[in-house]
């Protein structure tokens, strides 16, 4: 199974700052045949489930504000939030979808500082 | 807008057996792959299986962890997910939700329900 792992396990950022968070995965999601990274973001609220954020390492869902973006390939990915509201406290979560099982990572709880 | 409600969440005892259900409206429910997706308390997000369409064969696949014990099957005329669950451990306490397949990729999770709590303790 391939291995999520995020960092910080947990973060602090005041209102307005940026919040930025990382994500390694123990082998590659990149496939090749297409180039495309086989990589999500999750956000999870308190008390509410998961809302998928980004896919394919960079691409937004519909609906999710432009101050979240996904950036990376291969086995290191980063979630930036670049300016915090308040309505962004939350456990964030990556996972790949690369291979069967998809795996997720430990989560980073964002809060407000 | 696409709802997603599970039930059936108990507290039940190490052996014991239960069925989850998740009805789902707001999409086409027969074309969609649909996922059951676990968080036990404090950890992280752990797929459990999934099942895909009747066009697709209805195949399901599982978590090394549940294989055996665990069976996914849906009613498309009831727009309905089951999660057949036996032989239950203590480890598998947690909530447990349902969420469709992206159209793009099935192993991607794009509509969530809110969840049911099965904790599992003698």
């Amino acid at each position: 199974d391939i291995v999520m792992t995020q960092s910080p396990d947990s973060l602090a950022v005041s209102l307005g700052e940026r919040a930025t968070i990382k994500c390694k995965s123990s082998q590659s999601v990149l496939y090749s045949s297409n180039n495309k990274n086989y990589l999500a973001w999750y956000q999870q609220r308190p008390g509410q489930p998961p809302k998928l954020l980004i896919s394919w390492a960079s691409t937004r869902e519909s609906g999710v504000p432009d101050r979240f973006s996904g950036s990376g390939s291969g086995t290191d990915f980063t979630l930036t939030i670049s300016s915090l509201q308040a309505e962004d406290v939350a456990v964030y979560s990556c996972q790949q979808y690369y291979s069967r099982p998809p795996t997720f990572g430990q989560g980073t709880r964002l809060e407000i500082k | 807008d696409v709802q997603l409600v599970e039930s059936g969440g108990a507290f039940i005892n190490p052996g014991g057996s239960l069925r989850l259900s998740c009805v789902a409206s707001g999409f086409t429910f027969s074309t969609t792959w649909m996922i059951w997706v676990r968080q036990a308390p404090g950890k992280e997000l752990e797929w459990v299986g999934r099942i895909k369409s009747r066009t697709a064969g209805e195949t399901t696949d599982y978590a090394a962890p549940v294989t055996g014990r665990f069976t996914i099957s849906r009613d498309d005329s009831k727009t309905t997910l089951y999660l057949q669950m036996s032989s239950l451990k203590i480890e598998d306490t947690g909530v447990y939700y349902c969420a469709t397949g992206h159209p793009h990729h099935g192993e991607l999770f794009d509509n969530w329900g809110r969840g049911a709590l099965v904790t599992v303790s003698s």
